[in-house]
């Protein structure tokens, strides 16, 4: 069965460095998103992206976020300068179209885990 | 401002039991509720979803109740096994939008 993946699992960075968190959505889906899950929190929306452009976006996605979809597979979550408080469980999610149904499920990867030292 | 609540509270239950976990919600107007479980460690999992203009839905040993007017949501999960142990997230979405989750309950079935 097809299934979102991400890489790294786990990514240990310096206070202030850039990090790239990848993800490779299941392969007939259209719709990407970045979720994260700071330890013992709820599961927290960042981003939603659509024919090449973010569709929605939360109020933590500020500057230092950005997202990309290199090519036709990866899409990308980059933090340009990491804080202390980015370190969260990361999770890239997707749905496809169905042009039959308002609503798509949403198939989440097994997250990668980022810690700011 | 919108809120989704859940138990935070861990249920434990007999193995065979039936779970019954709620799901309760202020300030929204959700087109679609949706359940999903999440293993420790791991992403959320999609189980089942109700539009705002259904009452109940199932799958399998899985249930959901959808009550506008109460802004309630109920999860049974019938026989339920160990199997089971998880926490559960309710969470609300329109069409191909954003999920916005509840910070979950743990279900611990006890053998």
């Amino acid at each position: 069965e097809p299934e979102v993946t991400q890489t790294p699992s786990h990514q240990v960075t310096q206070m202030g460095q850039e990090v790239i968190l990848r993800c490779v959505p299941i392969s007939n889906h259209l719709y990407f998103y970045w979720y994260r899950q700071i330890l013992g929190q709820k599961v927290e929306f960042l981003v939603s992206f659509y024919n090449n452009e973010i569709s929605e976006k939360s109020e933590i996605f500020d500057d230092q976020f950005s997202v990309e979809r290199p090519d036709g597979s990866n899409f990308t979550l980059k933090i340009r300068s990491t804080k202390l408080e980015d370190s969260a469980m990361y999770f890239c999610a997707s749905s496809r179209r169905d042009p039959m149904s308002s609503y798509n499920e949403q198939f989440f990867g097994p997250g990668t885990r980022l810690t700011v030292l | 401002s919108q809120k989704i609540e859940q138990n935070s509270e861990a249920l434990n239950i007999q193995e065979g039991k039936t779970a019954t976990l709620t799901c309760n919600y202020t300030n929204y107007s959700p087109a679609y509720l949706q359940w999903y479980r999440q293993d420790p460690g791991r992403g959320p999992v999609f189980l089942l979803l109700i539009r705002e203009n259904e009452k109940e839905k199932r799958k399998e040993r899985l249930k959901v109740t959808f009550d506008t007017t109460l802004k309630q949501s109920l999860f049974h999960i019938t026989a339920s096994q160990p199997a089971d142990s998880a926490t559960y997230l309710c969470a609300f979405s329109g069409g191909y939008q954003k999920v916005t989750f509840g910070t979950g309950t743990k279900l611990q079935v006890i053998p």
